[in-house]
């Protein structure tokens, strides 16, 4: 069973827009929510990552808003830019244990 | 300070043969994880060990699949009798020891392009 839920699947966007991207989880023993940026032919790399002891995490553009009582987080990249065309990852893990499990990623493309 | 190195980028091989994939983690990181990628797909665990021990190998098929890391040298995640169906895209990552601290990122490599023909 997949332990991290990840929508949508791809995601279109217009050059300065607002790009969302949604994760789900059900195990309330995560406690890491990291975001992972990959681009083709590379591996995937750290972009943002947040605890549950706050609500939102912001570092530039990006913004990792977090609802533990809903069981859910999400990305957000503000002013979006074609340079972030790129697959996105959301991830979980629990505090004691050093396996991460992955969303099924999604495919941003930011239009010019 | 290199990052997590694997070699070869690219493997092809025929069917039956064996792949060798390596892995050297990032100074001073004690834990490598094997995760593979099907094109358009996300990224699905097979290996999780540290040196010298297999942590949690739950996602690795239980034939022709095995890993190490040894006390010295990379990590290898070694598939033998290869078919058609192991073509994909094989990443290593890294970290530190699991500690107190919750936050401990994964650093991963470029990755490993195996092709199965």
């Amino acid at each position: 069973q997949q332990q991290v839920k990840q929508s949508p699947q791809s995601l279109i966007v217009q050059k300065g827009g607002i790009s969302i991207i949604n994760c789900a989880y059900e195990n309330t023993a995560f406690d890491y929510f990291p975001w992972y940026q990959q681009f083709p032919g590379k591996g995937p790399a750290l972009l943002i990552a947040i605890r549950p002891d706050v609500s939102e995490k912001k570092e530039g553009r990006f913004t990792i808003s977090f609802n533990k009582s809903a069981k859910q987080f999400s990305l957000h990249i503000m002013d979006s830019q074609p340079g972030d065309s790129a697959t996105y990852f959301c991830a979980a893990k629990t505090y004691n244990f050093n396996k991460f499990y992955f969303g099924s990623g999604t495919k941003l493309n930011v239009k010019p | 300070n290199a990052g997590v190195m694997q070699n070869p980028r690219h493997l092809v091989r025929r069917r039956g043969q064996e792949a060798r994939l390596r892995c050297s983690p990032m100074k001073g990181h004690s834990h490598v994880y094997w995760y593979r990628q099907l094109p358009e797909e996300g990224l699905k665990f097979m290996v999780y060990l540290q040196k010298e021990n297999i942590i949690d190998e739950s996602g690795m098929p239980k034939e022709r699949f095995s890993a190490e890391f040894p006390k010295e040298g990379p990590s290898i995640l070694r598939i033998q009798q290869v078919v058609r169906g192991d073509s994909a895209a094989y990443f290593c990552a890294s970290s530190q020891r699991t500690g107190l601290a919750t936050n401990e990122k994964l650093f991963f490599g470029s990755g490993t392009q195996l092709s199965v023909l």
